[in-house]
């Protein structure tokens, strides 16, 4: 069956470090990966959007990768900030089908002051 | 920024009772999706709506579930005779336009609905 792993336990880190999220798929085959951050009681906010073709994205302070052999999107906060603290979320999107968003359960960000 | 808005914030409503959750996309877009979020679990796909028809829906979104485009600018969502497990948050996206494209859907803040 089709699955998105985000690492479950949360990633704590330094203000000014950079911050790594994975997000693992198996039996997919996104033409599209996106990532968003979710703070409490809020909805989805955008971030990045990847393609398949692409290796990488970036945005100011934030990176994507997309490994389509690994089947792995790495997602990089750089020079962090208290402010980055929040939940990120994965979503895969396929032509096939529904153009509907398929999410990770998403990390949590605690960045240290 | 446009944004999508919904109302209520939060909805309480007797088990048994029918609600409707109100959502307003962004202007210019064509493409509306529902989702929901169980406290604690992962945002999940209800369904999608283009040219004033479901294009896609989800093992979730079953006879209970409807959604409607009454005028120009509102999207609902309407769940008939509520159960306890209906108790989530039900987020509202929009998308300007569907297709081989890579616009991202945008999200409104929810309607937190508690079923008592």
């Amino acid at each position: 069956s089709q699955k998105i792993e985000q690492n479950s336990e949360a990633l704590n880190i330094q203000e000014g470090k950079t911050a790594t999220l994975t997000c693992n798929y198996t039996n997919y085959s996104p033409a599209y990966l996106q990532w968003y951050r979710q703070d409490p009681g809020r909805g989805p906010v955008f971030l990045l959007l990847i393609r398949e073709n692409e290796k990488e994205k970036r945005k100011e302070r934030l990176k994507v990768t997309f490994d389509t052999t690994l089947k792995q999107s790495l997602f990089h906060i750089t020079a962090s900030q208290p402010a980055d603290s929040a939940t990120y979320l994965c979503a895969l999107e396929t032509f096939a089908g529904r153009r509907a968003l398929t999410f990770g359960s998403g990390t949590r960000l605690q960045v240290q002051p | 920024e446009p944004e999508v808005t919904q109302t209520p914030s939060h909805q309480v409503t007797q088990m048994g009772q029918e609600v409707i959750l109100r959502c307003v996309p962004i202007s210019n877009h064509l493409y509306f999706y529902w989702y929901r979020q169980i406290l604690g679990q992962k945002v999940e796909f209800l369904v999608s709506f283009y040219n004033n028809e479901i294009s896609e829906k989800s093992e979730i979104f079953d006879d209970q579930f409807s959604v409607e485009r009454p005028d120009g600018s509102n999207f609902t969502l309407k769940i008939r005779s509520t159960k306890l497990e209906d108790s989530a948050m039900y987020f509202c996206a929009s998308r300007v336009t569907g297709g081989e494209s890579n616009q991202p859907q945008h999200f409104g803040d929810g309607t937190r609905l508690s079923i008592l």
